[in-house]
């Protein structure tokens, strides 16, 4: 079965550079949910969208930036990176309705900031 | 705001012995529950979900958990672990909305010791 896409899988930037982290949700999925884990760290959310409109805000810096597309692939824009940015970043994505609460979960892109 | 706690962050077992970890919530509402496990270097994948009905829940792998209403609490357990079970556990909660971000717990480190 097809599953979360993310890319790029690995990422490495130097201090206050921007990054541009991509989601492509399962086919049919309308809901886009980012989250970040730092190291030996629970996942903590940032935020996600429902139908190409912002759903819910967790805990995401105003230095970060998200949208979700026609298509329901998702992007999270990050500028003036810090160090403290390092990070894995997780997409998961579902389909809202009878399944609403029910996340999937990428493989994840890891972020390191130098 | 919700939050989740998991009792135990470290658990060492030996092969077949039974496991039980432990996960409360904090949130006075209506609640969905979530067990997600992550093996080393992977990403998070659902082991079994509450979202109503028979509180005790099935997942994949062998592994149930109990949700009992009247102690916040949503224990994992499994009766026999083997050693590929060595992994990170989270406990997640989400409020119940449409696209509602998770709160995790901190999770636990299971080793399973041949």
């Amino acid at each position: 079965a097809a599953g979360v896409i993310q890319s790029p899988r690995h990422l490495i930037k130097e201090k206050r550079e921007t990054a541009t982290l991509k989601c492509y949700p399962i086919p049919r999925h309308d809901t886009v949910y980012w989250y970040q884990q730092g190291p030996g760290q629970d996942p903590q959310f940032l935020i996600s969208f429902y139908e190409k409109m912002q759903s819910d805000k967790g805990s995401i810096p105003d230095r970060f930036s998200a949208q979700q597309f026609s298509d329901y692939h998702s992007e999270l824009n990050m500028s003036s990176l810090e160090l403290g940015d390092s990070a894995l970043y997780f997409c998961a994505t579902g389909l809202a309705g009878v399944r609403a609460h029910e996340q999937f979960f990428g493989p994840g892109t890891r972020l390191t900031v130098l | 705001a919700q939050s989740v706690s998991q009792h135990n962050h470290h658990v060492i077992l030996s092969e077949a012995a039974s496991l039980e970890l432990g996960c409360n919530y904090s949130y006075g509402g209506t609640v969905n529950l979530f067990w997600y496990v992550q093996y080393p270097g992977q990403h998070l994948q659902l082991l079994l979900k509450y979202f109503s009905g028979d509180p005790l829940v099935k997942g994949i792998k062998g592994f149930e958990a109990e949700f009992i209403k009247s102690k916040f609490s949503f224990n994992l357990r499994k009766p026999s672990v083997q050693w590929s079970d060595t992994a990170e556990y989270f406990c997640a909660v989400d409020s119940g909305g449409g696209a509602d971000g998770l709160t995790f717990g901190k999770g636990t480190h299971l080793i399973i010791q041949p």
